[in-house]
């Protein structure tokens, strides 16, 4: 079966610092990666996702990802995060061609917080 | 569009009530997702529906969820009778086009207390 982990349950850091947040999913097959983020007391909202292509997919807000795969890994990186980066991150896969395609199984999430 | 609109945004009820969360997808989505999370579980689907249709359930926690989809752009979620564990934020999400990957899209969610 598809799984998600996000090793990182907490992450703090301090504004301009550097982010990376692990994901690692377990699927032999063909797979569309996101990551989501929850900003404090709203909703999921898509950062950015992965389909086909490039293996580095730049999102919104400066953040990116790179996929790769013999690693099974889609990490989340931002170069100077903001204190408004504080949120909780989701990474989540898809994968194509699975009996249930449409159903994305999601992480454990990463909350971040930025001291300012 | 106006995006996933779910109501009622906040529900206080007292155990053993029955509560009905709604949801409204995005028009043309024919996958429509019921999700619930806390600070213990964090995010869990709960169940999915393709067409109307419910496809995985196997996220209900027990017998006193139910969920329906009368039509395309309608869906509830029913907890009868509820218990104060049930305490959560149960968000709706609707996805369509397999071009997008699946993409889901989130609602903002209806905050449940129950006392």
């Amino acid at each position: 079966a598809q799984s998600v982990s996000q090793h990182n349950h907490h992450v703090i850091l301090s504004e301009a610092a550097s982010l990376e947040l692990g994901c690692n999913y377990s699927y032999g097959g063909t797979v569309n990666l996101f990551w989501y983020v929850q900003y404090p007391g709203q909703h999921l909202q898509l950062l950015l996702k992965y389909f086909s292509g490039d293996p580095l997919v730049k999102g919104i807000k400066g953040f990116e990802a790179e996929f790769i795969k013999s690693k099974f890994s889609f990490n989340l990186r931002k170069p100077s995060v903001q204190w408004s980066d504080t949120a909780e991150y989701f990474c989540a896969v898809n994968a194509r061609g699975y009996s249930s395609a449409s159903k994305i199984i999601f992480g454990s999430g990463t909350r971040l917080s930025i001291r300012p | 569009d106006a995006g996933v609109i779910q109501s009622p945004r906040h529900e206080v009820t007292e155990m053993g009530q029955e509560v009905t969360l709604r949801c409204k997808p995005i028009s043309g989505h024919d996958y429509l997702f019921w999700y619930r999370q806390t600070m213990m579980r964090g995010l869990e689907l709960l169940i999915y529906f393709n067409n109307n249709v419910p496809i995985d359930d196997s996220g209900m926690p027990e017998d006193r969820f139910s969920a329906k989809m009368p039509n395309a752009s309608f869906s509830t979620l029913k907890i009868q009778p509820s218990e104060p564990r049930d305490s959560a934020v149960y968000f709706c999400a609707s996805s369509y086009d397999r071009s997008l990957g699946n993409e889901q899209f989130f609602g903002p969610g209806t905050r449940l207390t129950v006392l």
